[in-house]
């Protein structure tokens, strides 16, 4: 079975600081990985993702996510934390294509990141 | 393209009251799926569907049955309402293959059962 760990529940950075959201998985075989966004009363918005290739994955607003297998990590990552970036933050992963049943994304429990002014 | 849509936003019932939410996509998505969100709990599937006619249950699936007649619809029904089915529900949809594609995701709808 697959799964997601988001270690930190809350995450406070202030503004102009670089910020990291952590994430490590577990699934069989090379994994798809996923951020999604959620502000408030909202639904989620894709950020980010990794299939295959380089390490480092630029998505939007920004954001970038290191893939490191060995540590079967994906955390978040951005260089200059802005105020509007406080949202939820969820990492997702998907197994490799085995059937119909494999289109299954399993999230994290989510990570609050507040950027203080 | 309005994308994913789900009506209605807010929604009371009582306990053993039954109700459907809609959900529909307009980007000719085959795979559709059903979650909720219950705090400190993420995102949890409910049901999915890889096309009309073919559904599957998700890791949460009792107490909520669906139907997929068409590629646009995936309506996600309660059958007999209970305060633990309290939550928001999204649903998502994505185009299917080989290499996984992003899902897009509905504004939610949040159910309160009294």
């Amino acid at each position: 079975a697959q799964s997601v760990a988001q270690p930190e529940d809350q995450v406070n950075v202030a503004e102009g600081n670089p910020l990291t959201v952590k994430c490590t998985y577990s699934v069989s075989g090379n994994p798809y990985l996923f951020w999604y966004v959620q502000y408030p009363n909202r639904g989620l918005q894709f950020l980010l993702k990794y299939i295959t290739g380089d390490n480092l994955v630029k998505g939007s607003y920004g954001f970038e996510a290191e893939f490191n297998k060995s540590q079967t990590s994906f955390h978040l990552k951005k260089p200059s934390a802005l105020v509007s970036d406080s949202a939820l933050y969820f990492c997702a992963v998907r197994a490799p294509y085995s059937g119909a049943g494999s289109y299954q994304l399993t999230f994290g429990k989510g990570t609050k990141l507040s950027v203080i002014p | 393209n309005a994308g994913v849509t789900q009506t209605p936003k807010f929604q009371v019932l009582k306990t053993g009251q039954s109700m459907t939410l809609q959900c529909a996509q307009d980007m000719n998505h085959e795979y559709m799926s059903w979650y909720r969100q219950d705090p400190g709990m993420g995102l949890r599937l409910i049901h999915y569907s890889v096309g009309a006619g073919i559904t599957d249950q998700g890791e949460v699936p009792n107490g909520y049955n669906v139907s997929r007649s068409t590629t646009e619809d995936f309506p996600l029904r309660l059958l007999s309402a209970a305060p633990s089915q309290t939550s928001v529900y999204f649903c998502a949809s994505s185009p299917p293959g080989l290499v996984a594609d992003t899902q897009y995701f509905g504004p939610g709808t949040r159910l309160t059962v009294l």
